[in-house]
Order: C-alpha cells, then sequence, then structure tokens
C-alpha cells in the first residue's frame, strides 16, 4: 500500500449505531487531519494530529471522536449520529507543521439513515 | 476570517482548449497556497503548492500563479484533454504556522471531445 488508505470506503449506519473509519498513511509524515465534505459546501477541518498530539479541534460535535495511536494510523469514531452528518470524510497527512503539502486519501462515504 | 472563493463553479470547454481557473482569497497573509484535483467520489490529488514567496510553479502541462497582494491566484490549464474533467479546488494556508487549510467550493471542469 502506498500513499494514505482511508476504510471502509462507503459505510451506511443507523443513528444509534457506533463505527469507526480508519485512516492509514504510508508516508512517514508526521501530522494527520480529518476533514468532512458536504455536498456544496467547501472542505471542513475537523481535526489536526502533530506527532500524535491533537492541535486542532475545529468545534465538532462530541459524537466524532477521534484517536492517534500513532503517527501512521488515525481514527474517526462515530456514534448518535445524525443524518446531517452524511458526507464524505476524507483524511489527510503531511510531514509536518508549518504549510507542509497535505496528501489526501480516498475518503469515506457516509450515509446516516 | 480568511474566504476563498473560486469562480466559476463550473465550466465546460471542447478538447484542446488552453483555459484559465480562479481563485480570490480575503486576506493576503497567506503562509501558501494548494491546488488539488477532485474526481467524482474521491480523494483530492495534490497538483500544485505555491509558497507565499513565489510567484508561480508549473507541472507539465498545468501553471499556477499566486499574487498574493491581490489575494490572487491562477491554474492554467494547456491543450486540455476528457482526462482532465475533475472538481479542481484551491486552498490556502494561513499565515502563522496553522495548518488549517481553508478551501474554496471549487471549479467542475468537463473538457468535451
Amino acid at each position: 500500500e502506498t500513499g494514505v488508505t482511508q476504510t471502509p470506503r462507503h459505510l451506511v449506519m443507523g443513528m444509534t449505531n457506533k463505527k469507526s473509519l480508519k485512516c492509514e498513511q504510508h508516508l512517514g509524515h508526521n501530522a494527520m487531519y480529518w476533514y468532512k465534505q458536504s455536498a456544496k459546501k467547501p472542505l471542513e477541518l475537523m481535526f489536526v494530529y502533530n506527532f500524535k498530539e491533537q492541535t486542532e479541534n475545529n468545534s465538532v460535535p462530541s459524537r466524532f471522536s477521534p484517536e492517534c495511536p500513532n503517527s501512521s494510523h488515525l481514527f474517526l469514531h462515530l456514534h448518535t449520529l445524525q443524518p446531517e452528518d452524511s458526507a464524505l470524510y476524507l483524511c489527510a497527512s503531511s510531514q509536518g507543521w508549518g504549510g507542509y503539502e497535505q496528501f489526501f486519501g480516498p475518503g469515506t462515504r457516509l450515509t446516516v439513515l | 476570517k480568511q474566504e476563498v472563493t473560486q469562480i466559476p463553479a463550473a465550466l465546460s470547454v471542447p478538447e484542446g482548449e488552453n483555459l484559465v481557473l480562479n481563485c480570490s482569497f480575503t486576506d493576503s497573509a497567506i503562509y501558501n497556497l494548494q491546488w488539488f484535483r477532485q474526481d467524482p467520489g474521491k480523494g483530492l490529488t495534490s497538483l500544485l503548492l505555491i509558497q507565499s514567496s513565489q510567484r508561480e510553479q508549473t507541472s507539465g502541462r498545468l501553471n499556477a500563479s499566486l499574487d498574493k497582494s491581490s489575494g490572487r491566484s491562477t491554474l492554467y490549464i494547456a491543450a486540455s484533454q476528457p482526462g482532465d474533467s475533475a472538481t479542481y479546488l484551491c486552498a490556502v494556508a494561513p499565515q502563522g504556522g496553522s495548518e488549517k487549510l481553508v478551501f474554496g467550493k471549487g471549479t467542475k471542469l468537463t473538457v468535451n471531445p
């Protein structure tokens, strides 16, 4: 595997379910990100981790819970989501902090029923 | 608050045409500007990154320019091909070392054979 991978690629869940999104980067980067892309809206940054430490939480509701066990892996734990949370969730990584180029994964298409 | 605007929202051209995509931003205090390509339902592919001290970057048939003082960037695509059909996103990294990229909504490009 190369680059940034995300699993699953598609996920359908009910509002009472608990699920997790996984992201893995094979680039040796130290910073990882979660973004949300909704229809007709710009990409929204959700969380940033730099060297496994969370450095940004962009006022994201607590029903989204990130986890970064190491610099190569990032998870987004989901629980009691709302239909308006349906979106494409993108993971990205970069070499470090301070304007480095970001590389994106293919995304997870989430549908909340 | 930094805002990024991309005009037009959609563009349709015949194959072989040279074209320009526009990006404008409200705050000239940026660290860098990045152009991405996104195919339907997929993640983002980084095309070009221009540091704030640079005026342009080139990669193959793509040329991106940056005029920081006027808050503008253009992406020039030479000799367009049907495979160039995608949504092109512009994002700026604010000055100060923040990784919080601010994205435009994108320009959806269709190149007709």
